[in-house]
């Protein structure tokens, strides 16, 4: 079974600092997608940054980066500089690339970011 | 990239009562998807719901107590039937957006649900 395991049910970082969250995943496929969303208070679910398990290269967007780690079956989010704003629940997900692309989802991360 | 409007975004209802929810898509999506979260937790799948066939229902969730509509390429409902406390929950609507190279999931903004 595909699953995705998020270690760390609670984070906190101190502002301007940077934090890794871990997620770690289990596949036999060979072609997914992963993925890293936040959810603030609001609930809306924010897509933070994504990777293709055939890019070897990490994803980046601004201040949040992954260490993907294909073999390790691993994809942790770094986010620099951390901004009172960052603070919310963190979801890795991850997805297949069949047919049958439905999210698989982690338990969550709940970052908090102290001033 | 899209945007999906959700509505309600909140509502108390009586038990035994049913409540329709409805997604809208600002492009045509293929695939809609329905998860219900309780707060602090993860998100559940509900169903897949493609255009043009009978939606797809996870384990745990039916379709007499889940009936979903897709009756075009931007537009889904779910209805909770025959409410209970237990349905107590967030409910939200979400969307595979952008090409088949480089897609991603969109989401609504979530219903919040309570069950007197």
């Amino acid at each position: 079974a595909q699953t995705v395991t998020q270690s760390q049910p609670e984070m906190s970082v101190q502002e301007a600092e940077t934090v890794t969250l871990s997620c770690t995943y289990d596949t036999s496929e060979s072609d997914y997608y992963l993925f890293w969303y936040k959810q603030p208070p609001s609930r809306q679910m924010i897509l933070v940054i994504r990777q293709e398990a055939y890019k070897q290269q990490n994803a980046t967007e601004n201040r949040f980066s992954v260490n993907f780690q294909k073999a390790a079956k691993s994809f942790s989010l770094k986010i620099s500089d951390s901004q009172l704003g960052d603070a919310a629940m963190y979801f890795c997900a991850f997805t297949n690339a069949g047919n049958n692309r439905k999210l698989i989802w982690g338990l969550g991360t709940s970052l908090a970011v102290n001033p | 990239s899209a945007v999906i409007s959700q509505k309600p975004s909140r509502d108390i209802c009586q038990r035994g009562t049913s409540l329709t929810i409805q997604c809208q898509v600002d492009s045509q999506v293929t695939m809609m998807f329905w998860y219900r979260q309780q707060p602090g937790q993860s998100l559940t799948l509900i169903a897949t719901a493609n255009q043009g066939s009978e939606a797809t229902y996870e384990s745990g969730f039916v379709i007499d107590k889940f009936p979903i509509s897709r009756p075009n390429l931007t537009f889904s409902t779910l209805t909770v039937s025959n409410m209970s406390p237990e349905d107590s929950s967030i409910y939200l609507c979400s969307a595979r957006t952008g090409s088949v190279s480089n897609y991603g999931y969109t989401f609504g903004s979530g219903t919040r649900l309570t069950v007197v």
